[in-house]
C-alpha cells in the first residue's frame, strides 16, 4: 500500500523563524506532491503543490522534493501565530485523480 | 460563488440507519472526491468522480454509495450505518486533480 508518513508533532517554533515540516512517501513513481493547512475544526487548504521536475517558492512558503531520499519540506519562514495549524503532505497515487494524505503535522507558533 | 457546500452540518445516526450526506459545487468543476478524516489521522478517500456519469471506489469505499447524475452534485449515501463510521466527512471539488477545495465538512456519529 501506497503511504505517506509525517511526523505528529507538535513542531513547536518562535515567531519569526522558520518551521520546516517533512513528509516521506513510498511510491517513487509519485509525480505530484501537496501541501495543505488545516486548522483545527476547519477544512483543508491548499497551500500549494509542486510537481517532480522542481521546488516552488511562494510568499514564506517554500515546497522541495527529495526524489532521491523521498521525502518532500515545507518550509514556512518568519512564522507567524496564524500558521500554526495541522499541515498536510498528499502525493500522488499513480491515478493523476487520487491523492494519499498523511497524517499532519501540527505545528505551534509561539509569542 | 458558494464554493463547495455540505449538509448537514452534524448528525446522529443509530445504528443500522440510513443518510445522505449532500455536497454540491457552483464552480462547474469536473472532478469530484468524499474523503473521511478520522481524530488525529489523515484524509482517506472515499469515492471520486471525474465527471457527470462517472465514479469510481478510493482507498475506503465499503458501506458507501455514491452518484454524480450531474457536474455540480456529488452524494454520498451510507447504508447500515455503523459506528465505524463515525467521522468528519468532507466533499472536495477541483478543475483538475491538482487544486482540490473542500466543503466544510460534516460531522457524522453513529451510536
Amino acid at each position: 500500500q501506497k503511504e505517506v508518513e509525517q511526523n505528529s508533532g507538535p513542531l513547536s517554533v518562535p515567531e519569526g523563524a522558520i518551521a520546516s515540516l517533512n513528509c516521506t512517501y513510498s511510491d517513487r513513481g509519485s509525480q505530484s506532491f501537496f501541501w495543505y493547512r488545516q486548522y483545527s475544526g476547519k477544512s483543508p487548504e491548499l497551500i500549494m503543490f509542486i510537481y517532480s521536475n522542481g521546488d516552488k517558492e511562494d510568499g514564506r512558503f517554500t515546497a522541495q522534493l527529495n526524489k532521491a531520499s523521498q521525502y518532500v519540506s515545507l518550509l514556512i519562514r518568519d512564522s507567524q501565530p496564524s500558521d500554526s495549524a495541522t499541515y498536510l503532505c498528499a502525493v500522488d497515487t499513480g491515478t493523476a485523480s487520487k491523492l494519499t494524505f498523511g497524517t499532519g503535522t501540527r505545528l505551534q507558533v509561539t509569542l | 460563488n458558494a464554493g463547495v457546500t455540505q449538509t448537514p452540518k452534524f448528525r446522529i445516526l443509530k445504528i443500522g440507519q440510513s443518510m445522505t450526506l449532500q455536497c454540491a459545487q457552483d464552480m462547474n468543476h469536473n472532478y469530484m472526491y468524499w474523503y473521511r478524516q478520522d481524530p488525529g489521522m489523515g484524509l482517506k478517500l472515499i469515492y471520486y468522480s471525474v465527471g457527470a456519469g462517472i465514479t469510481d471506489k478510493g482507498e475506503v469505499p465499503n458501506g458507501y454509495n455514491v452518484s454524480r447524475s450531474t457536474t455540480e452534485d456529488f452524494p454520498l449515501r451510507l447504508e447500515l450505518a455503523a459506528p465505524s463510521q463515525t467521522s468528519v466527512y468532507f466533499c472536495a471539488s477541483g478543475k483538475n486533480p491538482n487544486e482540490q477545495f473542500f466543503g466544510p465538512g460534516t460531522r457524522l456519529t453513529v451510536l
